[in-house]
């Protein structure tokens, strides 16, 4: 019963690369995050869904595609992976803005470990 | 988004409260202030969050000053599963953009 999950856990790949990593929650919330957590530890928000729109892109290059076929998923694409890439990445979710700081109510996944060599 | 201020660690002793303090003295009015923790190689996890009023719920109890210019995040009974990066987040209720900043490393000692 595991609220929000990510495929995979861990992922080692060669620079160039293209991967996905998928993200899943059954709490029934319309909106959902890619937070990246890098070697120092930070965590940034990369991207926030909506009811399957976009509503934050905090300046992630282009080669980083989100995609949400429905409300319960939002995974992450990677094109061209360069060795910077590697990092933790985690996925989230909330319900969005309804007053009473719903929004920043957030459920974070367990984290996918990308490594590219 | 307003920042925030925290002590970059602090030791607790098991079974003995822990009084996590950050300072926001840019805060604006719509602002939230917003506690989680992450447990080694584990995700975020939300702990509690609060506007104006001291909240309380079976994790922790948020203090916030009445000029709201600082908060305290306080676990009653500290044990060694509370060791963790607590942050505390300063965001308005607008589409979920959450700032993590380093946060507070707390140990938990027996």
């Amino acid at each position: 019963d595991t609220a929000v999950s990510q495929t995979p856990k861990y992922l080692v790949t060669q620079m160039g690369n293209d991967k996905s990593i998928k993200c899943e929650q059954n709490l029934g919330h319309d909106t959902m995050y890619w937070y990246k957590q890098d070697s120092k530890k930070f965590l940034k928000i990369m991207f926030s869904y909506n009811n399957k729109e976009l509503i934050i892109n905090e300046t992630v290059p282009n080669r980083f595609s989100p995609k949400s076929p429905d409300k319960a998923h939002l995974n992450l694409h990677i094109n061209s992976l360069e060795l910077g890439d590697s990092a933790v990445y985690f996925c989230a979710s909330s319900q969005p803005w309804a007053g009473q700081g719903a929004s920043g109510t957030q459920y974070f996944g367990p984290g996918t470990r990308l490594l590219v060599l | 988004d307003a920042k925030t201020t925290q002590p970059t660690s602090m030791d607790c002793a098991e079974g003995r409260a822990a009084n996590l303090p950050c300072n926001h003295s840019t805060i604006s009015g719509n602002e939230y202030v917003y506690w989680y923790r992450q447990i080694h190689s584990q995700g975020p996890q939300y702990i509690i969050h609060g506007l104006k009023n001291n909240e309380t719920n079976e994790m922790a109890s948020l203090i916030i000053t009445e000029d709201r210019k600082s908060s305290t995040l306080i676990l009653p009974h500290a044990t060694l599963r509370d060791t963790a990066v607590y942050y505390c987040i300063v965001s308005t209720d607008s589409w979920g953009k959450l700032q993590f900043g380093a946060g507070t490393q707390v140990v938990v000692t027996p």
